[in-house]
C-alpha cells in the first residue's frame, strides 16, 4: 500500500464550486505539504502544517484554505473554484532525521470549466 | 528568498548517450539539495540528494555533487537508457519551513 495517498485522483468540476482534495498518510510523519504543478513552473507551496495545531501559508495560498483533521490527514479546499486553478495538486509529508526529503502523493489533476 | 535554476527542456538523447541536467540555486546558508523524478502520470520520487558541501549524491547510475563555490547540483548519468525518460526536478529544502523550493523541472527524453 502506497505510504501518502490522495482522492481523488482525478476532478472536473465547474467554476464556482466547492472541492476538496484529501491526502492520508501511513509515514507517522507530523510535517504535510501541499503544493501545486503547473507546465513550466515546477512545484509550488500552497499550505503546509508542522502538526495538527499548526497551520501556515505558502507563495500561493490565495484561493485555497487547509483542515489538518489528524495527524495522517491533510485536506486542501477551493471554496469557490476558478479555472486557473486547473492544475496537478500534490501533498507531501516528511519527517525528522530524513535531511529535508518528502515523500509525495500520486497526485489530484484538477480541471476547473 | 530561496530559488532554483535549472535548465528548460526537453532533452532529447539517444540510447547510451551521457547526460547532464544543470542546476543552480540562490539560499541563505547552506540548504540540502535534491534530485527528484517524475515518471509519466506518477507523482514525484525521490532520485538523489546531497546535505552537505561537495556531499556526491547517486541513485540508479545519477550522481550529482553539492558544489558551494558554484551553487551547483548538475545531475549526470553516464549512459541514458528508454527508461529514464521523465521530467526531472532540482530542489532545496529551507531550514525554517523545511518546504522544498522547486526548479521548473526539465523533461528528458531518451530515444532508441
Amino acid at each position: 500500500d502506497a505510504d501518502v495517498t490522495q482522492t481523488p485522483r482525478n476532478r472536473i468540476t465547474k467554476t464556482g464550486k466547492r472541492i476538496m482534495l484529501e491526502c492520508s498518510q501511513t509515514k507517522g510523519h507530523d510535517r504535510m505539504y501541499w503544493y501545486r504543478q503547473d507546465p513550466g513552473l515546477g512545484l509550488r507551496l500552497i499550505y503546509y502544517s508542522f502538526d495538527v495545531k499548526d497551520i501556515n501559508k505558502g507563495e500561493i495560498s490565495d484561493g485555497y484554505s487547509v483542515s489538518r483533521q489528524a495527524q495522517a490527514k491533510f485536506s486542501l479546499s477551493l471554496e469557490s473554484a476558478i479555472p486557473n486553478q486547473t492544475a496537478l495538486y500534490f501533498c507531501a509529508t516528511s519527517g525528522p532525521g530524513q535531511g529535508g526529503e518528502q515523500f509525495f502523493g500520486p497526485g489530484t489533476r484538477l480541471t476547473v470549466l | 528568498g530561496d530559488s532554483v535554476t535549472q535548465m528548460e527542456g526537453p532533452v532529447t538523447l539517444s540510447e547510451e548517450a551521457f547526460l547532464t541536467i544543470n542546476c543552480t540555486y540562490t539560499a541563505t546558508g547552506y540548504p540540502s539539495l535534491f534530485w527528484y523524478v517524475q515518471y509519466p502520470g506518477e507523482g514525484l520520487q525521490l532520485l538523489l540528494k546531497a546535505t552537505k558541501a561537495d556531499d556526491k549524491g547517486s541513485n540508479k547510475g545519477f550522481e550529482a555533487t553539492y558544489r558551494k563555490e558554484t551553487t551547483s547540483f548538475h545531475l549526470e548519468k553516464g549512459s541514458v537508457q528508454v527508461s529514464d525518460s521523465a521530467v526531472y526536478f532540482c530542489a532545496l529544502v529551507d531550514t525554517g519551513r523545511r518546504a522544498l523550493t522547486f526548479g521548473s523541472g526539465t523533461r528528458l527524453q531518451v530515444q532508441p
